[in-house]
């Protein structure tokens, strides 16, 4: 089955320091992965997805089919970071989308 | 453009009653996703829509909810009767079928 998994709920931080947030998936088919952001108050918005490979707002993440992981990267972390981040996975021949449980960035001053 | 417009934000009903959410995806988007959010989960897939048809309802409890997309734009989402376990953020989502989905602000239902 397909599931997606974010195995910290909380990871907090100082100001200036990296940032990885871990997420691992399982699917057998050619995963499409993407990292949605939802700062307070705020709408869930699309903050990148792996086909672009893209840097957002200093973000990058990188697809790794070997150990199904898409972790999330940032080499200095910046106080309006804290927010709450989730993984998600595109069931490509369906759109289907998955989401992980989402973790808590919380970047201390 | 304008994003996904859903109504209401916030909704408290009693158990067993009835409660209906609206959502107005983005303009051309054929695809449109409901999403229920439990407090502490991510969200969870309820069901998709390709234009006016059903893509993915497995997760849906048929029962008591049950959702529409009329002409292939605008989308309901009704509960009857609610369940205190109901409690949660409904998300509306749309996307094109090459970009990740798009989110509306969602609806918070309290069921008490």
């Amino acid at each position: 089955a397909q599931r997606v998994t974010q195995p910290e709920k909380l990871l907090s931080v100082f100001k200036g320091a990296p940032v990885e947030l871990k997420c691992n998936y399982s699917y057998s088919g050619s995963p499409e992965l993407f990292w949605y952001v939802q700062y307070s108050r705020q709408r869930l918005q699309l903050l990148l997805r792996h086909i672009s490979r893209e840097s957002i707002k200093g973000f990058t993440a990188d697809l790794n089919k070997g150990e199904t992981s898409f972790h999330l990267k940032k080499p200095f972390a910046q106080e309006e970071d804290s927010a709450m981040y989730y993984c998600a996975l595109r069931i490509s021949s369906a759109s289907k989308i998955i989401f992980g449980s989402g973790t808590r960035l919380s970047i201390r001053p | 453009e304008a994003g996904v417009a859903q109504s209401p934000r916030y909704k408290i009903i009693e158990k067993r009653q009835s409660v209906a959410f609206w959502c107005n995806p983005i303009s051309g988007h054929a695809t449109l996703y409901w999403y229920q959010q439990i407090l502490g989960q991510g969200p969870k897939l309820l069901i998709q829509f390709q234009n006016n048809g059903v893509v993915d309802d497995s997760q849906l409890p048929k029962d008591r909810f049950s959702a529409e997309r009329l002409k292939g734009v605008d989308s309901t989402l009704k509960i009857q009767p609610a369940k205190l376990e109901d409690s949660a953020v409904y998300l509306c989502a749309s996307s094109l079928k090459s970009s990740g989905a798009f989110f509306g602000q969602g609806t918070r239902l309290t069921v008490v």
